[in-house]
């Protein structure tokens, strides 16, 4: 089945530092991925999608500064979470979306701890 | 903006109960997801319902989507410990490919 590799699975920075996260589609070409964070005991929510070759679109509220995502290939797409702080501590997750069977898979996310 | 609600947020049976969580959206959906995550891992996909009306069966679980495609609900028959875990819907709305996740519903299993 398809699989969606996201590394690092835990990182620990510090504070001003930025973090970058991978998430690569392994036997699949991903048109589309999404990025999401999740807050302990909360839902996933949606921070921005990114489609191969163009800018990415952020949810309201996300700031793209500060959360720069590139999505240069159909099977890689990276977070980078500039200038850190640990209000940005959560667990990130990617999910790909197979260009041509259009099911989506996710990544095992990242749980980022900021110092 | 799109939102997705589940209800209830947390539900503790006995094993051998049944349970249901209900998902309803603000807006239309083209298609609605549900997911598995359990404590400490990721989502992991269980199906996909698309058609008005939809009914779909795994096992013990049965899974719904409305007339109106707004609202779904996953049933579970007799639980065992082994379905511990957040239960999450995710829609995707008619205007785009993004989909958002309900607010997820804790379901714990007391052997």
């Amino acid at each position: 089945g398809a699989v969606v590799s996201q590394h690092p699975s835990r990182v620990i920075c510090k504070s001003g530092t930025s973090v970058k996260i991978e998430c690569r589609s392994l036997d699949f070409q991903a048109t589309t991925m999404f990025w999401y964070r999740q807050f302990p005991k909360q839902s996933l929510m949606l921070m921005a999608t990114s489609n191969e070759g163009s800018k990415a679109t952020y949810e309201q509220g996300v700031e793209k500064d500060k959360f720069l995502i590139n999505h240069a290939s159909l099977t890689l797409s990276t977070l980078t979470v500039t200038s850190a702080h640990p209000e940005d501590s959560s667990f990130y997750i990617c999910s790909a979306r197979d260009r041509v069977f259009g099911g989506y898979t996710f990544g095992s996310g990242t749980r980022l701890t900021v110092v | 903006g799109q939102q997705v609600m589940q209800i209830p947020q947390y539900q503790h049976v006995q094993e051998g109960e049944d349970f249901t969580t209900y998902c309803n959206s603000s807006t239309t959906l083209s298609n609605i997801q549900w997911y598995k995550q359990r404590p400490g891992g990721h989502p992991v996909f269980l199906i996909q319902l698309v058609k008005s009306g939809e009914v779909k069966k795994q096992k013990r679980l049965t899974f719904q989507f409305g007339e109106a495609k707004k609202n779904s609900s996953l049933h579970i028959t007799a639980t065992q410990t082994t379905d511990v875990g957040t239960y999450f819907c995710a829609g995707i709305s008619n205007t785009g490919n993004q989909f958002y996740f309900g607010t997820g519903t804790s379901l714990t299993v007391i052997p």
